[in-house]
């Protein structure tokens, strides 16, 4: 079946760091890759997407490119800033009357 | 912009009680769907609908249930609240081809 695996956090980094969250994928067909972001106290939202391979997926620094050959989405982002302490979400979608499948998610503390 | 609303965001209840969780959005989208966060932050699909008078079981089982009336509208019912039922709870919707969106949540404690 289809499924995510992300990594297990906490991840804890200083301000200005490099982040990477690895996130791998099983599953049949093409499907969307998602990263979304919870914010504490808050619902998820949408961070970025890929909806085919190779594309690459970019919002507020954060990026992610879908690579088919290795089944992976890992997002990335150069510089961390206290800001983005949240959990983030990885995510994947067949499309049409397929639900979403997340991963676990992965908590992330950015230390000033 | 999403606007999906949740209310109330945070409730205390004692056990026994029937309690009902709102969700709204005004965007339109057919799909709406509710999930169970738990401590350890992983999502569980509850309940899902793909339109008015259509109502799925999600993933997790779940003593809840849920009614679509109204497109706009996708309230979820818990006759009988126990401590296990503790938890936050997120609503989301989308349109029949496109992103979820998320509500910010109801966080429930039943004593």
């Amino acid at each position: 079946g289809n499924s995510v695996t992300q990594m297990e956090g906490p991840v804890t980094l200083s301000e200005e760091a490099f982040l990477t969250i690895n996130c791998t994928y099983t599953a049949t067909g093409y499907p969307s890759l998602f990263w979304y972001v919870q914010y504490p106290g808050e619902g998820l939202q949408l961070l970025l997407k890929a909806t085919k391979a190779d594309d690459k997926g970019s919002n507020k620094g954060f990026e992610a490119t879908y690579r088919k050959e290795t089944t992976s989405f890992h997002l990335e982002k150069g510089s961390v800033q206290v800001s983005d302490s949240a959990v983030y979400f990885c995510a994947l979608s067949r499309g049409g009357d397929d639900k979403i499948i997340f991963g676990k998610g992965t908590r992330l503390h950015i230390l000033p | 912009e999403a606007d999906i609303y949740q209310t109330p965001r945070y409730l205390v209840i004692g056990t026994g009680k029937k309690i009902t969780l709102e969700c709204s959005q005004t965007m339109g989208h057919d799909k709406m769907y509710w999930y169970q966060q738990d401590p350890g932050m992983e999502l569980h699909l509850i309940h899902y609908s793909y339109g008015v008078n259509s109502t799925e079981k999600g993933d997790l089982s779940s003593e809840s249930t849920v009614s679509r009336i109204r497109t706009e509208h996708f309230p979820l019912t818990l006759e009988s609240a126990r401590p296990s039922h503790t938890s936050q709870y997120l609503c989301a919707s989308s349109p029949l081809v496109g992103d979820q969106y998320f509500g910010p949540g109801t966080r429930l404690l039943v004593l």
